[in-house]
C-alpha cells in the first residue's frame, strides 16, 4: 500500500492564481481531511469528508474547496490564492469510527506571493 | 478554536534522560492520540488513549489521560537523540482537533 499520497510537494503561485492540491489513499478509508500546518499554530482542520459525495466544514475553510467523488480521492481546491494562504498542507485518512488511526500524507509546501 | 495544548512549547534534555509532555483539552473526547513530527516531514501516529483508559505504554512510551482534568501526558524513557522532533496530541470528538505541539530536542 502507498497509503496517503499528496501532490505535489512543493509549489509557488501568484496572488489570485487557482490550483488544486491533490491527495489520494490506498486504504479504502471513509475519512478524509485536510489540515494546514502554521508556525506556532499546530493543525488546524480545513475541510473532511466521511464518505464518497460527503463533505462539511472545519475549523479555517474560508477559501478552499473540496470535492469527493470517489473514496479513494480528496482534492483541495485554492480558487484565489492569497498570501494569507501560505502553509504546509497535510492529507489524512482513516476509517470511519472514534477509535481509528488517523495516516498522514507527506505535506504539500504552498508559498504565495 | 484549537482543541488541544502541549506544554511546554519547547523541551531540551540530554540523551538517556526521560521526557514528560503533556497535553490539555476542552471538552469531551472519545479517544486522544499523540503523534510525532520530524522537521519537514507528516504526522507519524504513536499511541491512542481511549477515554475508558487511564494510561497505555507502548515500548519507551507511556501516555496517562484524566479526562476529569481533561488533560494527557506523554512520557518518553531513555531518550535518544532519534526522539528529536515535535509531538502532538490530538482529541477525537466529532473530528479531530490538534495542539500546538511541543518541540523536543534531545542532545546526545
Amino acid at each position: 500500500n502507498a497509503g496517503v499520497t499528496q501532490t505535489p510537494k512543493f509549489q509557488v503561485l501568484k496572488t489570485g492564481q487557482s490550483m488544486t492540491l491533490q491527495c489520494a489513499q490506498d486504504m479504502n478509508h471513509e475519512y478524509m481531511s485536510w489540515y494546514r500546518q502554521d508556525p506556532g499554530m499546530g493543525l488546524r482542520l480545513i475541510h473532511y469528508s466521511v464518505g464518497a459525495g460527503i463533505t462539511d466544514q472545519g475549523e479555517v475553510p474560508n477559501g478552499y474547496n473540496v470535492s469527493r467523488s470517489t473514496t479513494e480521492d480528496f482534492p483541495l481546491r485554492l480558487l484565489s490564492a492569497a498570501p494569507s494562504q501560505t502553509s504546509v498542507y497535510f492529507c489524512a485518512s482513516r476509517q470511519q469510527g472514534p477509535r481509528e488511526t488517523q495516516y498522514f500524507g507527506p505535506g504539500t509546501r504552498l508559498l504565495v506571493l | 478554536s484549537q482543541q488541544g495544548e502541549e506544554d511546554p512549547q519547547a523541551l531540551s534534555i540530554q540523551e538517556g534522560e526521560n521526557a514528560t509532555m503533556n497535553c490539555s483539552y476542552k471538552t469531551s473526547i472519545n479517544n486522544l492520540q499523540w503523534y510525532r513530527q520530524n522537521s519537514g516531514r507528516g504526522l507519524v501516529h504513536l499511541i491512542l488513549i481511549r477515554s475508558n483508559e487511564r494510561e497505555k505504554h507502548s515500548g519507551r512510551l507511556r501516555v496517562t489521560l484524566d479526562t476529569s482534568k481533561k488533560s494527557s501526558s506523554l512520557l518518553i524513557t531513555a531518550s535518544r537523540a532519534a526522539d528529536t522532533a515535535s509531538y502532538f496530541c490530538a482529541t477525537d470528538g466529532n473530528q479531530f482537533y490538534f495542539g500546538t505541539g511541543t518541540s523536543l530536542t534531545v542532545i546526545p
